[in-house]
């Protein structure tokens, strides 16, 4: 089944305890992001990565750090999480990010983070 | 710099009858839309697209316009069910440094 995996799906922890939430796709795709999304402020992009060893900042990036050694993982590193970025995070794939093409992204299920 | 906008936060609409969601938008370049539906606890799911070289795209009971002289996108839901409540969001295609931006979202409710 093709799918976009998140973990852990809940986290409560406290402030400077550094922490890494995990998201994986099996469709081989090339563009991968993350968002966050909090109430009335909608979906914003934090990093995204179109593709292995490639990585840039979206319109949130404080605070966070992401990689991409593997095509199929994205990493979302929180190094001194704060209260600030208490939030639900999704991350998503797409095949490709060509402009143009149409494409649509593959969103996982959602972390829910509570930073104390 | 919102290259989208979602002027609605919430709609209400009564089973069986139309939901119209709106969004503005401020690139005229920009040469597709998407929306995406999200229901708690879920992550967004792709719903339809347009292409900037048509004005309406119709799947089933989801109908997109799209006015090019108004940077104006429309969703319509005809007839509307229970299972359409759900936030709504609207996205342009990337910009020139890929970045991605969504809309700030519609809560769709339907009234049984």
């Amino acid at each position: 089944e093709a799918q976009v995996t998140q973990n852990p799906r809940y986290l409560i922890t406290v402030t400077g305890k550094k922490l890494t939430v995990t998201c994986s796709q099996n469709m081989n795709h090339e563009y991968m992001s993350w968002y966050r999304q909090d109430p009335g402020l909608g979906l914003r992009q934090i990093y995204y990565s179109m593709n292995v060893e490639a990585t840039d900042k979206g319109d949130v990036p404080e605070g966070y750090k992401v990689s991409r050694k593997e095509k199929r993982n994205f990493p979302l590193i929180l190094e001194s999480p704060s209260p600030n970025q208490t939030s639900l995070y999704f991350c998503a794939s797409s095949l490709s990010r060509i402009a143009g093409t149409g494409d649509t992204q593959y969103f996982g299920p959602g972390t829910r983070l509570t930073v104390l | 710099d919102q290259q989208v906008k979602q002027n609605s936060p919430s709609l209400s609409v009564q089973e069986g009858r139309i939901s119209i969601l709106n969004c503005d938008y401020t690139n005229s370049m920009f040469d597709y839309f998407l929306w995406y539906k999200k229901y708690p606890a879920e992550g967004p799911t792709f719903l339809i697209s347009i292409s900037s070289i048509k004005d309406k795209n119709e799947d089933g009971r989801f109908t997109v316009f799209l006015n090019k002289s108004a940077k104006h996108l429309s969703l319509h839901i005809v007839p509307s069910q229970p299972g359409d409540s759900a936030v709504y969001f609207c996205a342009p295609p990337p910009g020139r440094n890929e970045k991605l931006t969504f809309g700030t979202g519609t809560r769709l409710t339907i009234i049984p």
